[in-house]
């Protein structure tokens, strides 16, 4: 079994449109994140969730909202889509918020092209 | 602004050599260090992770940290063409794990 999946795996949409990225994890981590990577690579976290409940939000747009109905599941929900929002978004996961020397668990990556 | 610092490569080693990796980062206080690699087209996964100064060997990976410096670095020994990946350098600037601050990589190719 997959231990950090999302869906889906790429995703094509016009400018304007709004869609969402699922996330679920079966570790039974606390804590969930999503993260962008931009064509050059760089890994930035946007979210974090401990618990269902919003422990980091980076200055991301208010497009950009995250919903998580229990602590196994954290997806993304993203409005008026913009070109710039082209990337690639990881879900990821980590036994504990609190403790720093914890590895992240990361998903296979959705890969979205905004047109 | 906290920051994790990287040479993009591409580094270039040869089928058996030694690759080392290098990173800065920016806030003193930083606790936890890791080193992911990359594949491309695929997630990050955890290859190294370590946390007080000096040296820390797994296989043929080894980590060093040098918190005067604020430096740490991964050596690759005996090179394989599998090891072409690109390294992305963590830190952990304090606080919750979610405060991992990622350079933005090290392209690595291990030519056969």
């Amino acid at each position: 079994d997959t231990a950090v999946s999302q869906t889906p795996k790429y995703l094509v949409t016009q400018m304007g449109n709004d869609k969402s990225i699922k996330c679920e994890q079966n570790l039974g981590h606390d804590t969930m994140y999503w993260y962008k990577q931009d064509s050059k690579k760089f890994l930035k976290i946007m979210f974090s969730y401990n618990n269902k409940e919003l422990i980091i939000n980076e200055t991301v747009p208010n497009r950009f909202s995250p919903k998580s109905p229990d602590k196994a599941h954290l997806n993304l929900h993203i409005n008026s889509l913009e070109l710039g929002d082209s990337a690639v978004y990881f879900c990821a996961s980590s036994p504990s918020s609190t403790t720093t020397n914890e590895k992240l668990f990361f998903g296979s990556g959705t890969q979205l092209s905004v047109l | 602004q906290k920051e994790v610092e990287q040479n993009s490569g591409p580094l270039s080693v040869p089928e058996g050599a030694i690759a080392s990796l290098n990173c800065t980062y920016s806030d003193r206080v930083s606790q936890s260090f890791f080193w992911y690699r990359q594949y491309s087209g695929k997630s990050p996964e955890l290859i190294m992770s370590i946390y007080s100064n000096g040296d820390k060997e797994d296989g043929r990976f080894t980590a060093q940290l040098n918190k005067a410096s604020q430096y740490v670095s991964l050596l690759i020994r005996d090179s394989q063409p599998s090891d072409s990946a690109t390294y992305l350098c963590a830190v952990n600037m304090g606080g919750s794990q979610g405060n991992l601050i990622f350079g933005k990589g090290t392209k690595l190719s291990v030519k056969p």
